[in-house]
């Protein structure tokens, strides 16, 4: 069974500092993660995906996110953080089922705040 | 390119009542198409998925429904509504094989 930890529901950081989301993920095969981003009253948004090949993955709004096998993480980062940016950011792992069924699973997301 | 719409946007129902949310995508064909509920700070629950017409399968026993209709019409009913039906309801497909996820902009519902 596949599971997603997000460390941290709220995560404050101050307008120009670095942003870090922290995503572990539990996958008995190779998985395929993701981020989104969901501002109050909408719906999620794709920020970034890892499949296979690079390692490194970038993002819309400046994001990029690491997939690290050895430590099962696929943490979020933003050199700066803009106010703009204060949202809430899910991460997500999927995999292929029998009968073309994908499923996703969620962690139950960080709230994002930045401070000016 | 592909869109998604869910109505109603908002919705305040009395605990008992039915309820029918709708949702279709534009662009293309033959989608997965998932239903999520969003509760407060407790992330997305998949409720039911569906992989062709008259295809629904449940990942939660609940008070909720689901049909598919037609190729992109999926809709979630409820014949009573219970107070922890309050929620965000979030439709999604599938956009690729890694099974990228594509959301509608969600119906909020309260219960009361």
């Amino acid at each position: 069974a596949q599971s997603v930890t997000q460390l941290g529901s709220h995560v404050s950081v101050s307008e120009g500092a670095l942003v870090l989301l922290r995503c572990n993920y539990s996958s008995s095969v190779p998985p395929y993660l993701f981020w989104y981003v969901q501002y109050p009253n909408q719906g999620l948004q794709l920020l970034l995906k890892y499949t296979t090949g690079a390692t490194l993955v970038k993002g819309i709004n400046g994001f990029e996110a690491e997939f690290k096998k050895s430590e099962t993480s696929f943490h979020l980062t933003k050199p700066s953080a803009h106010m703009s940016d204060a949202a809430e950011y899910f991460c997500a792992v999927s995999d292929l089922r029998s009968g073309g069924y994908q499923k996703v699973t969620f962690g139950t997301g960080t709230k994002l705040q930045v401070i000016p | 390119s592909q869109t998604i719409h869910q109505w109603p946007v908002t919705l305040v129902q009395p605990v008992g009542s039915p309820l029918s949310l709708e949702c279709t995508v534009e662009g293309t064909s033959n989608p997965n198409l998932y239903w999520y509920r969003q509760a407060a700070g407790r992330g997305l629950q998949l409720l039911f998925y569906s992989v062709g017409i008259g295809q629904i399968s449940s990942e939660v026993p609940q008070n909720l429904s689901a049909s598919r209709p037609q190729d992109r019409q999926f809709i979630l009913s409820s014949k009573k509504l219970l107070l922890s039906d309050s929620g965000f309801y979030l439709c999604a497909w599938r956009g690729d094989r890694a099974g990228t996820q594509y959301f509608g902009p969600g119906t909020r519902l309260l219960v009361l």
